[in-house]
């Protein structure tokens, strides 16, 4: 089956750096997407990882490694407004996104 | 780029009625369209995936009856969720992507809808 594997909730103090690890499991796969997404709200578009190695974008970089099944994304310098959900979709072989829960993450000044 | 934007962005409606939720990009032409729900603290479900001119194609467990979805043109998707009922209730989010080898999704801002 396909599966993904992510905390339900992290805390971290606003201008820390924080790191949200993603396990999965797809039939096939296509690269893997992060997307943020704020309570009430849709989601909105990260960063996407096809081949292993870290994408920086700046406060947020992701890494991707297809052999393990892992992904990570990296919040640096975080600020209050990174309060949300992060989801990890990896995408399967019929180029389908997959969605988990996410990752609550919740930031304390 | 990539805006898509969704109307209503709330809805509120009587059981047994219809309501027709629109899903438009606005500076580009998707080439699929998504439609998903999500409940308070679960993961997006996708519902259907529509390419236009073409019918949906529906996930297992959705009712195309009752969901029923529309891909006139490149910019424009609508769903309609006929005779709803209060376990209707839900988040409905569209996404849209360019094709070819851009598969990231854009999402809409989402429909809240509340039956009565």
């Amino acid at each position: 089956g396909q599966n993904i594997d992510q905390p339900t909730e992290m805390t971290a103090t606003e201008g820390a750096i924080v790191q949200i690890n993603c396990t999965y499991q797809t039939s096939g796969f296509n690269g893997l997407f992060w997307y943020q997404q704020h309570a009430g709200e849709a989601p909105t578009f990260l960063s996407y990882n096809v081949l292993d190695g870290l994408e920086e974008k700046g406060r947020f970089s992701s890494f991707l490694s297809r052999s393990k099944g892992y992904s990570y994304l990296l919040l640096k310098e975080l600020q209050m407004k990174d309060s949300a959900s992060y989801l990890c979709a990896p995408m399967d072989s019929n180029y389908q996104l997959i969605w988990g829960a996410g990752t609550k993450l919740i930031i304390k000044p | 780029g990539a805006v898509v934007s969704q109307h209503p962005s709330w809805v509120i409606c009587k059981s047994g009625t219809s309501v027709k939720i629109e899903c438009r990009s606005l500076d580009f032409q998707a080439t699929t369209m998504f439609w998903y729900r999500q409940f308070p603290k679960q993961s997006l479900m996708l519902m259907a995936t529509s390419n236009e001119g073409s019918k949906a194609t529906y996930e297992q467990g959705v009712e195309k009856d009752k969901f029923l979805i529309n891909h006139a043109s490149l910019t424009l998707s609508t769903l309609t969720v006929t005779s709803a009922h209060p376990e209707d209730s839900s988040f409905y989010i569209c996404s849209a992507n360019r094709g070819g080898d851009a598969y990231e999704q854009y999402f809409g801002p989402g429909t809240r809808l509340t039956v009565t």
